[in-house]
């Protein structure tokens, strides 16, 4: 069955960085776009990036452009999100999530990063 | 940037009663790339609807989403007592693709 595990969160101190992964099975991840979203503490979703399913293109939500870089490795059935420059604000469960057309039909269980002193 | 409303905030409702759902985008949605997704306390969303109005793998047929354009509803026809939880709209037809602030239906 489809299983997407996601690894890499802990706490953080702000202005320092940290890397998630995501690593799938149960599908052939070379044929999917992948995605990261994130939910605040009490919050709402938040989407936060897409790679394409070769890693041909990227997108980012306008409040981490320029600090996250999502990538992916087809060759391990992993996907990663670099998160540099982390604030309070990116306080959240980050979970991966596999797009189909870009709807989000399988969902990882989360990983949680706290950006704190 | 597409922005989506969803409306009413929380919805109070009897188990068997029917639960209607909004959500409003600030600019029309091609190709109908509008999903709804399911979320409980401690656990990851669920897929409910995809393509604004097909069930994705699984979902009772009580689901069902409809809309075009900038206006979408999903309804549940009777809601079971597993279907007290948050409910969010997706764009994705151009990115970024964003979530609703969600509706809450809880029991009454």
């Amino acid at each position: 069955q489809v299983q997407l595990v996601e690894s890499g969160g802990g706490v953080v101190q702000p202005g320092r960085s940290l890397r998630l992964s995501c690593t799938v099975s149960g599908f052939t991840f070379s044929r999917y776009g992948m995605h990261w979203v994130r939910q605040g503490p009490g919050k709402g979703l938040e989407w936060v990036a897409v790679i394409w399913y070769d890693g041909s293109k990227e997108y980012y939500a306008e409040s981490v452009k320029g600090r996250f870089s999502i990538s992916r490795d087809n060759s391990e059935n992993t996907m990663y999100l670099q998160m540099n420059s982390l604030r309070g604000e990116d306080t959240a469960i980050y979970y991966c999530a596999r797009g189909d057309e870009n709807s989000l039909d399988h969902w990882g269980q989360g990983t949680l990063v706290t950006v704190s002193t | 940037e597409i922005v989506l409303t969803q409306s009413p905030g929380t919805l109070s409702l009897s188990p068997g009663e029917r639960a209607t759902l909004s959500c409003r985008a600030s600019q029309n949605i091609n190709y109908n790339y509008l999903a709804w997704y399911q979320q409980k306390p401690g656990q990851a969303p669920r897929l409910l609807i995809y393509g604004a109005f097909r069930r994705a793998t699984g979902i009772p047929d009580r689901f069902s989403g409809s809309g075009s354009g900038t206006d979408f509803t999903l309804t549940v026809s009777r809601l079971e007592p597993e279907d007290f939880a948050v409910y969010y709209c997706q764009q994705y037809d151009t990115s970024p693709f964003a979530f609703g602030p969600g509706t809450r239906v809880d029991i009454k």
